[in-house]
């Protein structure tokens, strides 16, 4: 089974500088990646997925990640972060060789709070 | 289009006492997921449905049970609450075909059991 770890459980930062929120997942050949993005008191919205292809993958809002086979990782940067990047960060992983009948079950990381300091 | 919506919002139990929480989607998905979510630990799957008329367990299935009612509405059910099942509870849904790998979440239940 997949197994998901996100190094920092707290991440402060201050406005305007840049960063970076770290992923690694269990070794697997199979894999598709995401950045989920929580707000206070609000569910989860996709921020970002890599499935194939380019391994450096782009959000609307700044964000990118990038796949990185050979160490198992998919960290999460911005540049520059603004006050409303303030959130819970959340890495999830589908092994999709291993979830049968289609069920693509999400593995989640324990999740980063991100906290962007004026 | 409100995408996955989830009833109650909030709801307080006593130990032992039974609930019913409502999970709808109107974007004609196949595949419905229950998570809990506690501090410090993620997002943990409870049961999921990969499609009408099929349900599974997932990681943290004790103590729970699902009823996948039609294609839009998949409800999950605590016979007996117990201060361990005091958590955010999260419903999401995913299609299949192009697009496939997104789950889209609703906004939560804070169930606390006393």
């Amino acid at each position: 089974a997949q197994s998901v770890t996100q190094l920092d459980s707290q991440v402060p930062v201050f406005e305007e500088a840049p960063v970076e929120l770290r992923c690694n997942y269990s070794s697997s050949v199979s894999v598709y990646l995401f950045w989920y993005v929580q707000y206070p008191n609000q569910g989860l919205q996709l921020l970002l997925k890599y499935l194939s292809g380019s391994t450096l993958v782009e959000s609307i809002n700044g964000f990118e990640a990038e796949f990185n086979k050979s160490q198992t990782s998919f960290h999460l940067r911005k540049p520059s972060v603004h006050i409303s990047d303030t959130a819970e960060y959340f890495c999830a992983v589908i092994d999709y060789a291993y979830s049968g009948a289609g069920s693509y079950q999400l593995t989640f990381g324990k999740g980063t709070k991100l906290s962007v300091i004026p | 289009n409100a995408g996955v919506t989830q009833t109650p919002k909030f709801q307080v139990l006593k130990t032992g006492q039974s609930m019913t929480l409502q999970c709808a989607q109107d974007m004609n998905h196949n595949s419905m997921y229950w998570y809990r979510q506690d501090p410090g630990m993620g997002l943990r799957l409870i049961y999921y449905s990969a499609s009408e008329g099929t349900t599974d367990k997932g990681e943290v299935p004790n103590g729970y049970n699902v009823s996948r009612l039609n294609k839009r509405e998949f409800s999950l059910r605590l016979e007996s609450a117990a201060p361990s099942q005091t958590s955010v509870y999260f419903c999401a849904s995913r299609n299949s075909g192009s697009g496939a790998d997104t789950q889209y979440f609703g906004p939560g239940t804070r169930l606390t059991v006393l």
